[in-house]
């Protein structure tokens, strides 16, 4: 098992910017997932990227994979003041529990 | 489809108390996972279960059980509660047909807050 850093551990931003947020772990994945959490409330997943696929989008989300650096990002763009909350990765191989790291806190500013 | 639901939403315990936590998993899901999240050690891993098995385990005393039914609903238990027990307690619910849980999608209840005095 291991464990995804998320890096920064805060930002802070203006609505309407985009936001960036890494992930880096230290072995081999088969696929590396995003979720987000909402101020005391369960997480929320938003993206599963597998180990083959370099970039994924989903509606404002475009996370990118780069196995050799053993890293992934999350962008959101066009950020608004609900995207504000915690933001985890969790990098994973097959049979291995899900380890979250200490998460991205996010603050959209009006 | 409803989603994960846990009961109950909050609950006070006192020291040296037990509790139990419930959580009922999206149909047809057969894999749930618990958490325990605290603003000093972030979340973490508890266990997992899989048709009435537990598949994987955290790095959390024995005080700490849980157990699943034929439905895929789960319990968790705390016996001896300690005051560093209070916490957000989350499971998350998958469908587990991957072999591994964590090749699928998790989601996620709203997490039983639990306080320890």
């Amino acid at each position: 098992s291991q464990q995804g850093e998320e890096d920064p551990q805060a930002l802070s931003i203006q609505e309407g910017e985009n936001a960036t947020m890494n992930c880096s772990y230290k072995t081999s994945i088969n696929n590396l997932q995003w979720y987000r959490q909402n101020s005391g409330r369960g997480l929320v997943h938003l993206i599963l990227i597998r180990s083959n696929e370099r970039e994924k989008h989903s509606g404002r989300l475009r996370v990118t994979l780069d196995t050799s650096k053993k890293s992934s990002s999350l962008l959101i763009t066009a950020s608004r003041a609900a995207d504000t909350a915690s933001y985890f990765c969790a990098p994973a191989n097959r049979d291995d529990k899900i380890i979250f790291g200490k998460g991205t806190r996010l603050h959209i500013l009006p | 489809k409803a989603g994960v639901t846990q009961t109950p939403r909050y609950l006070i315990k006192t020291r040296g108390q037990q509790v139990t936590l419930s959580c009922s998993p999206i149909s047809g899901h057969r894999s749930v996972s618990w958490y325990q999240q605290t603003p000093g050690q972030g979340l973490q891993f508890l266990f997992e279960y899989f048709s009435e098995t537990q598949r994987n385990k955290g790095n959390f005393p024995g005080r700490f059980s849980g157990r699943q039914f034929s439905n895929s609903r789960s319990e968790m238990n705390v016996s001896t509660l300690e005051l560093g027990d209070s916490a957000l307690y989350l499971c998350a619910s998958s469908l587990g047909t991957s072999g591994g849980v964590v090749t699928d999608t998790q989601y996620f209840g709203p997490g039983t807050r639990l306080t320890v005095l």
